[in-house]
């Protein structure tokens, strides 16, 4: 089945600062791959998901970058805000059904 | 906004016990799943439901695991003998399938079980 690693597991950065989270994922057949922020005790919230018929895509402060060959994709923070402290999970799926397979996730905090 | 809702929020049970996670999902969504989060841990996949059937599930969800939507909104996991590593947070989510962002799955705020 498909296996999803997550790196790094925590992160610290200053405020103002960008921030990059890595996944690989391990089956060629992955095609959806959402990134969640997951605060403490709070339900996992999507905040940007790429396709593999694009290789890059953008929302704000937040853009996510993927790259099939190699299977791997990369969540991107600008400009990073103490709000944006959480855990961060990408995961990878092979259709519209929901199965999703999470990386082990990363924390990040934002130092103000 | 629409959110899927979860009860109860902490359930507190002794091993061997049956347990039963409640979810709304959104109304219009078409697939329910079931996720859980050992704590510390990576969210897992349990199953998926489509249709008033099972479409996949991991080998997390064995025979003391089952779902039901037993009525238009509700959608429930079973877990007929819990054991103490069924302690984790439960995740119930829903997406739509057609039309809009096919594929995002939308959570709830979760159930913590705790088997004692």
């Amino acid at each position: 089945g498909e296996n999803v690693e997550q790196h790094p597991s925590t992160l610290s950065v200053q405020e103002g600062d960008s921030a990059v989270i890595k996944c690989t994922y391990s089956d060629s057949a992955s095609n959806y791959f959402p990134w969640y922020k997951q605060e403490l005790g709070k339900r996992p919230q999507l905040i940007i998901d790429i396709r593999s018929n694009v290789g890059e895509k953008k929302d704000q402060r937040i853009a996510v970058t993927l790259n099939k060959t190699a299977k791997h994709f990369s969540l991107h923070i600008t400009e990073t805000q103490p709000e944006d402290s959480a855990v961060y999970f990408c995961a990878a799926s092979k259709g519209s059904y929901g199965k999703l397979t999470f990386g082990q996730g990363t924390i990040l905090t934002v130092h103000p | 906004e629409p959110e899927v809702t979860q009860t109860p929020s902490h359930q507190v049970t002794q091993m061997g016990q049956e347990v039963i996670l409640r979810c709304v999902p959104i109304s219009n969504h078409l697939y329910f799943y079931w996720y859980r989060q050992i704590l510390g841990q990576k969210v897992e996949f349990l199953v998926s439901f489509y249709n008033n059937e099972i479409s996949e599930k991991s080998e997390i969800f064995d025979d003391q695991f089952s779902v039901e939507r037993p009525d238009g909104s509700n959608f429930t996991l079973k877990i007929r003998s819990t054991k103490l590593e069924d302690s984790a947070m439960y995740f119930c989510a829903s997406s739509a399938l057609a039309g809009g962002r096919t594929g995002e799955l939308f959570f709830g705020e979760g159930s913590r079980l705790t088997v004692l």
